[in-house]
């Protein structure tokens, strides 16, 4: 998984407050993918994006979540007025494209809402 | 509804011993793939396959795509304790996402 970004590796937020999660694609990447994991679970999809399109975001919540991958810089998983049940390992992974491309995962950024 | 079910969850054998997970489903996928995760680290990728029938070895380890092309199956030989690890089976239908399975997490004993 070397090459995808993720920062911050560790973030905590008081219950309100927003967290921003960041994430580069490896070089020459232009899909990007964000996962939820919650302790001893497997990896739940959230969205997948190209740049500055959002193709599928059937994983995301419908309230206070929202992602974005501008044509220049990384993409952004925002939560807004985080609740402690937001507490978890988010993850990005990127490819060089769609169809049978493999897919490589960053190392995660760890949300605690206190 | 889990799309990819692993089996088993939870694993726990001796140093020396061999060892197959397995990851089905009902649905057909292009492509498969197995990552292998430590604790507070991002999924690693092992093996991506492709192709009904297709087997694919990583020194000990033995990667195997059903004809179908709707499960797969990991096998160890000889499992050392720097196996120990989760290990997660995902699948994926053309340009769309990558599904999970739920993850085994083995334990290899000295």
């Amino acid at each position: 998984n070397a090459g995808v970004m993720q920062n911050p590796r560790h973030l905590v937020r008081r219950r309100g407050q927003e967290a921003r999660l960041r994430c580069s694609p490896m070089k020459g990447h232009s899909h990007v993918y964000w996962y939820r994991q919650l302790p001893e679970e497997g990896l739940k999809f959230m969205v997948y994006l190209q740049k500055e399109n959002i193709i599928d975001e059937s994983g995301m919540p419908k309230e206070r979540f929202s992602a974005e991958f501008p044509k220049e810089g990384p993409s952004i998983l925002r939560i807004q007025q985080v609740v402690r049940g937001d507490s978890a390992a988010y993850f990005c992974a990127s490819s060089a494209g769609a169809g049978g491309n493999t897919i490589y995962f960053g190392e995660g950024s760890w949300l605690t809402v206190v | 509804t889990q799309l990819l079910e692993q089996s088993p969850q939870f694993l726990s054998i001796q140093e020396g011993e061999n060892l197959t997970v397995y990851c089905n489903s009902s649905s057909v996928f292009s492509s498969l793939q197995w990552y292998r995760q430590e604790p507070g680290e991002g999924p690693v990728l092992l093996v991506t396959v492709v192709t009904g029938g297709e087997v694919k070895k990583l020194k000990r380890l033995t990667f195997q795509f059903g004809d179908a092309r709707k499960d797969s199956s990991l096998h160890i030989t000889a499992a050392q304790p720097g196996d120990t690890g989760l290990y997660l089976c995902a699948g994926r239908k053309g340009a769309q996402k990558l599904v999970f399975g739920q993850g085994t997490r083995l334990t290899i004993n000295p």
